[in-house]
């Protein structure tokens, strides 16, 4: 069973505009949620993260919102540049757990 | 600088025959994972690692096994491999649990089975 779900697997953005990429779960016993990004060949690297205690953490063009009582979590990038170009992965962790648990993917394409 | 590698990147193998990726990271990290990427399905946890001697199944741990017989290394190997097992396979490390658990990843391997 999916925990953690991206139901847009495509998303197609005009630079300089917002980039809003959508992730839903379904365990509230999730404590943090991470965002990874993933370039064609290589590996997934961290972009930013978020503790269920927060609804908001922002970092440079990036910036994570969290709605608990939606299970929802959203991560916005303004403005959008063609080098943001990649798959965005959506997870959850739980504290003092080692494991992550990711979502399908979404492939933002920024449109120069 | 600590890093995370994968060996072979590419890998061509047939039916039946046994295949083993390997996984090195220099960061002395307790954790490590063994994910498989396919269309669709985003990434799948196939084995994972607290430390040495420790290995414990993921979600899609038919087919695969892992040992740890030191922190740097978590090779993978598939017995038998299958045409089901063509895939991109990502290895990644942790420290300890704390925090929101980020993972870093190796570059990964992609297998074709024939």
């Amino acid at each position: 069973d999916q925990q953690v779900k991206q139901n847009s697997p495509s998303l197609s953005v005009q630079e300089g505009r917002i980039s809003i990429l959508n992730c839903d779960y379904t365990n509230s016993m999730f404590d943090y949620f991470l965002w990874y990004k993933k370039y064609p060949a290589e590996g997934p690297t961290f972009l930013i993260s978020i503790s269920s205690i927060k609804d908001k953490n922002e970092d440079g063009r990036f910036t994570v919102f969290l709605n608990k009582s939606a299970k929802h979590l959203s991560l916005h990038i303004v403005p959008s540049q063609p080098g943001d170009s990649a798959v965005y992965f959506c997870a959850a962790s739980r504290a003092g757990a080692n494991n992550l648990f990711f979502g399908t993917g979404t492939r933002l394409t920024v449109i120069p | 600088d600590a890093e995370i590698t994968q060996s072979p990147r590419h890998k061509i193998t047939e039916t039946g025959r046994q295949v083993t990726l390997a996984c090195h990271q220099t960061w002395n990290h307790n954790n490590m994972f063994w994910y498989r990427q396919d269309l669709g399905h985003g990434l799948r946890l196939i084995h994972y690692s607290y430390g040495v001697q420790d290995t414990n199944k993921g979600e899609v741990s038919d087919g695969y096994s892992v040992s740890r017989s030191n922190t740097e290394d978590l090779p993978l190997t598939l017995e038998s491999a299958a045409s089901s097992q063509t895939s991109v396979y990502f290895c990644a490390s942790s420290p300890l649990a704390g925090g929101p658990n980020e993972q870093f990843f190796g570059p990964g391997t992609r297998l074709t089975v024939l």
